[in-house]
């Protein structure tokens, strides 16, 4: 099965600074890469995603890159604020019924003022 | 309009209890899900259904049992509640090949 590895497990960053998380998935059926943000005591919620056939994506202050020749794909957030502060997930997921994300065991920001 | 709705929010209980969670999506999605989340904040799933039929089912206890009447609705029930039990249980949809969207969460405490 598919096995996603996410790292740093904690980051601390002043505010202003770029954050950067990486991951890296085992299967290279996996075609879809989805990020989500877990702010503390609330449900995660999808903040941005990259499909196999494109290599970036941005969305204002937050971008996402994929390797597939090296299985990984990493979040990238410019001119962080304290509202960033939260647990970042990465996951990796194939186009089948199922639908099954595996995640990463998440990331840590603490975006400090 | 809540889009994914699981109820209770939280959920204590006695070891040896039987409980149920109820999550209901009206967002047309024809995927829903059921995922742990351990106090290391791990997010881990357990079933998936596609329009009612089981499509996944992990390495869980056969004291967990998902229900899904329909495809806008998926339940858990518990049997036998044990303390390692304890821990935030998510409700999630999706379109194939798209990103989740997730219920609030059901906390559940076993003492």
């Amino acid at each position: 099965g598919e096995n996603v590895e996410q790292h740093p497990s904690t980051l601390s960053v002043q505010e202003g600074d770029s954050a950067v998380i990486k991951c890296t998935y085992s299967d290279s059926a996996s075609n879809y890469f989805p990020w989500y943000k877990q702010e503390l005591g609330k449900r995660p919620q999808l903040i941005i995603d990259i499909r196999s056939n494109v290599g970036e994506k941005k969305d204002q202050r937050i971008a996402v890159t994929l390797n597939k020749t090296a299985k990984h794909f990493s979040l990238h957030i410019t001119e962080t604020q304290p509202e960033d502060s939260a647990v970042y997930f990465c996951a990796a997921s194939e186009n089948t019924n199922a639908g099954k994300s595996t995640f990463g065991d998440g990331t840590t920001l603490t975006v400090k003022p | 309009d809540t889009a994914v709705s699981q109820t209770p929010k939280y959920l204590v209980t006695q070891m040896g209890n039987d409980k149920s969670i109820k999550c209901e999506q009206n967002l047309g999605h024809d995927t829903m899900y059921w995922y742990k989340q351990d106090s290391k904040k791990f997010l881990k799933i357990m079933f998936s259904y596609n329009n009612k039929e089981l499509i996944i089912n992990e390495t869980v206890p056969n004291r967990f049992s998902p229900k899904s009447p329909d495809k806008a609705h998926l339940n858990l029930h518990i049997n036998s509640l044990e303390l390692g039990d304890s821990a935030v249980y998510f409700c999630a949809s999706s379109h194939p090949w798209d990103g989740y969207t997730f219920g609030s969460g059901t906390r559940l405490t076993v003492v």
